[in-house]
């Protein structure tokens, strides 16, 4: 098993929706991290959070770190955000700033 | 601002040739990285250097040496290639690697991927 899993792995979406990805772990983490990585190939950090909530824009990221997850929320979604999403977690007793990540959740939005 | 910048963006080779895969940041950064992405694989470390003149293995190191040439610098050498690591490799670096200090420090900044192809 994965220490870092995420669902759902593909999404399709109609433009305008609200979306919703989830990302569970199971180590002891000091951070979690959301990048995107866009059809071009380009990855870019979103966030990144220890607790609680943090907003930029039309994207909103949770942890709850009793339940080792955390969701990435697309609001009024649009075709540019099609992308795959990853998260990311910084494990607690890693040296080095390593990053374990998930497989990524490939978004789609229609027009 | 370049960032992280990465060469070649894409490469053929045949097996059993080497290249060097080259990653500069301008970002004055302690901690570099050098990942694979593989289809269903996600991201997966090779090796990183969290300070300057120092490297270790990530989860993937077979087949590769790494050198920190300098703070800004951190190469990917690939000895002998074969078709297994046909693969897209990014560089990733980041001001500050040590765990539980700073994290937030932690947030890694990627190059543009090579794109590799053994065949």
């Amino acid at each position: 098993k994965n220490e870092v899993e995420q669902s759902p792995q593909n999404l399709t979406a109609q433009e305008g929706e609200f979306i919703t990805i989830n990302c569970s772990y199971s180590v002891g983490i000091s951070a979690l991290h959301w990048l995107q990585q866009h059809p071009g190939g380009g990855i870019v950090s979103l966030f990144m959070l220890s607790s609680g909530k943090k907003k930029h824009g039309r994207l909103i990221a949770t942890i709850n770190i009793q339940e080792k997850h955390s969701s990435l929320h697309i609001t009024a979604s649009h075709p540019r955000d099609s992308a795959v999403y990853i998260c990311a977690v910084t494990s607690y007793y890693n040296q080095g700033g390593k990053l374990i990540f998930g497989q990524g959740t490939e978004l789609s939005v229609k027009p | 601002n370049a960032g992280v910048t990465q060469t070649p963006k894409f490469q053929v080779l045949k097996t059993g040739q080497s290249m060097t895969l080259q990653c500069a940041q301008d970002m004055n950064h302690n901690s570099m990285y050098w990942y694979r992405q593989d289809p269903g694989m996600g991201l997966r470390l090779i090796y990183y250097s969290a300070s300057e003149g120092t490297t270790d293995k990530g989860e993937v190191p077979n087949g590769y040496n790494v050198s920190r040439l300098n703070k800004r610098e951190f190469s990917l050498r690939l000895e002998s290639a074969a078709p297994s690591q046909t693969s897209v490799y990014f560089c990733a670096s980041s001001e500050r690697g040590l765990h539980g200090l700073n994290f937030a420090k932690n947030i890694q900044y990627f190059g543009a991927g090579t794109r590799l192809s053994v065949l």
